[in-house]
C-alpha cells in the first residue's frame, strides 16, 4: 500500500503566478482534505472533497480551489500567489465518517 | 482566543523520562480529540484518538481529556530518542467530519 502520495515534493513560484498541487489518496479512501501548514504552526484546514464535490471549506479565500477526480485523486489550485502562501501543503485521505485521516508527506511551496 | 492552544516548546528530556504534552481548547462542545506526531519533513501521523472525557492508553502513550477544564494531555512513558518529533493536538468540532483544528504543535527532543 503506497499510502497518500503528493506531487511535486518542492515547488518555487513567483508572486502572482498560479500553482497546482496533486494528491493520490490511500487505497480504498474516497475523501480528501487539504491543509496548509506554515513554518512553526499547526496545519490549517483548506477544504475537503468527497464524491467529486467540495463538502467543507475552511477560512481561505477563493484563490484556493480544488478538484476531485473519479479515481478519488485531487488537485489544489492557488491563483495569484502571495508571499504568505509559502507553506507546506498537506493532503489527507479518509473514509467518510472515520476519525482516522492519513496524511501525505506534503508539498513545500515557496513563493518569491 | 485560538480554538486550540498548545505550548510550542521546545521540550528537551533525557531518555527514559516521562513526557507530558498539553493543549487547551476553547469550546466546551468539542468532543473528538486527536494527537498526531510529525517527524521533520513528513506528514502528521495519528497517534491517539479520544472521544469525550477520560483516559486512553496505547503502549507507552496515554491520552487524557479533562472536559471540566478543557484540557487535553498526552503522556509518553519511557521516552526514546525516536520519539523526538513535533506533537500536534487536534479536535474535530463537528464530530468525525475530517475538518480538524490543530494546535501549534510542541517540539520534543529526547536526548540519549
Amino acid at each position: 500500500d503506497a499510502g497518500v502520495t503528493q506531487s511535486p515534493t518542492h515547488l518555487i513560484k513567483t508572486r502572482g503566478q498560479q500553482v497546482t498541487l496533486r494528491c493520490s489518496p490511500k487505497s480504498g479512501h474516497d475523501t480528501v482534505s487539504w491543509y496548509q501548514q506554515a513554518l512553526g504552526q499547526g496545519p490549517q484546514f483548506i477544504f475537503q472533497y468527497y464524491e467529486e464535490e467540495e463538502r467543507q471549506r475552511g477560512n481561505f479565500p477563493d484563490r484556493f480551489s480544488g478538484h476531485q477526480f473519479p479515481n478519488y485523486s485531487s488537485e489544489l489550485n492557488v491563483n495569484a500567489l502571495l508571499l504568505g502562501d509559502s507553506a507546506l501543503y498537506l493532503c489527507a485521505s479518509s473514509l467518510p465518517g472515520s476519525y482516522e485521516q492519513y496524511f501525505g508527506p506534503g508539498t513545500r511551496l515557496t513563493v518569491t | 482566543q485560538k480554538e486550540v492552544e498548545q505550548d510550542p516548546g521546545p521540550l528537551s528530556v533525557p531518555e527514559g523520562a516521562i513526557v507530558s504534552l498539553n493543549c487547551t481548547y476553547s469550546n466546551s462542545a468539542f468532543q473528538y480529540f486527536m494527537w498526531y506526531r510529525q517527524y521533520s519533513r513528513k506528514g502528521p501521523e495519528l497517534l491517539m484518538y479520544t472521544y469525550s472525557s477520560g483516559n486512553k492508553e496505547d503502549g507507552r502513550f496515554t491520552a487524557q481529556v479533562d472536559k471540566s477544564s478543557k484540557y487535553i494531555s498526552l503522556f509518553i512513558r519511557d521516552s526514546q530518542p525516536s520519539d523526538s518529533a513535533t506533537y500536534l493536538c487536534a479536535t474535530d468540532p463537528s464530530g468525525n467530519t475530517g475538518k480538524l483544528i490543530f494546535g501549534q504543535g510542541t517540539t520534543l527532543q529526547v536526548k540519549p
